[in-house]
């Protein structure tokens, strides 16, 4: 059984310019949770879709969005990026019935602004 | 969700029993205990969960205090793949399926060989 996906694993981008991530989640999973996670502020929850809908949201600022497809594969996307977005953003799939379930994470991809 | 608290790191030798506590005396009553750890490089990894009976699974056990307001991970015989930061989450299992785990800071579990 495949893991979650994410694309791209690395990315440098300069301050200013908008990114987007990919997630692909485990089949028949269709919950699709985002973090960052920096030296400094740990792991942070940044939102939450499933079937489509975001159900749940961090404190991040508006710059922060996502989709979610009707594969149940999600994107987020960062505008005019600033350099404490250089992170590691890493999704995590789960069936997504109810919070006893287990949450599986990709590898993450690696941003880089400068 | 409700705070926990955990060591900073703590540090075992390998193939001894390590015994990672954690804090969280304001639970709820719907309140799940779960454990992920994080290894070097990787996205984090589920590890056990439980809400008032101690749970146990191929990679550890989790022993949950009669009040529950804290809760012990055992890795019975750490090995070197075993080093990590181990998080200790609880998730509210009250008001529908909205996910998103709050991370504290963990705990660096470090094996000495």
């Amino acid at each position: 059984k495949a893991g979650v996906t994410q694309t791209p694993r690395y990315l440098i981008k300069t301050r200013g310019q908008q990114v987007t991530l990919s997630c692909s989640p485990i089949s028949g999973h269709r919950s699709v949770s985002w973090y960052q996670q920096t030296p400094g502020q740990g792991l942070q929850f940044l939102f939450e879709y499933f079937s489509e809908t975001q159900r749940n949201k961090g404190n991040f600022p508006g710059r922060f969005s996502g989709r979610q497809f009707s594969n149940s594969r999600s994107e987020m996307n960062v505008s005019t990026l600033e350099l404490g977005d250089s992170a590691l953003y890493l999704c995590a799939s789960s069936l997504g019935a109810g919070k006893t379930g287990e949450l599986f994470f990709g590898e993450g991809s690696r941003l880089t602004v400068l | 969700d409700a705070k926990t608290t955990q060591p900073n790191s703590m540090e075992s030798n390998e193939e001894e029993p390590v015994h990672l506590p954690c804090n969280h005396s304001t639970i709820s009553g719907t309140d799940y205990i779960h454990w992920y750890r994080q290894l070097p490089s990787q996205g984090p990894e589920y590890v056990i969960h439980g809400l008032t009976s101690n749970v146990n699974n191929r990679m550890a056990s989790l022993a949950i205090a009669e009040d529950r307001k804290s809760s012990t991970l055992i890795l019975h015989r750490a090995t070197l793949r075993d080093a990590a930061v181990y998080y200790c989450i609880l998730r509210d299992n009250s008001g529908g399926g909205a996910d998103g785990l709050t991370f504290g800071k963990g705990t660096h579990l470090i094996i000495q060989p």
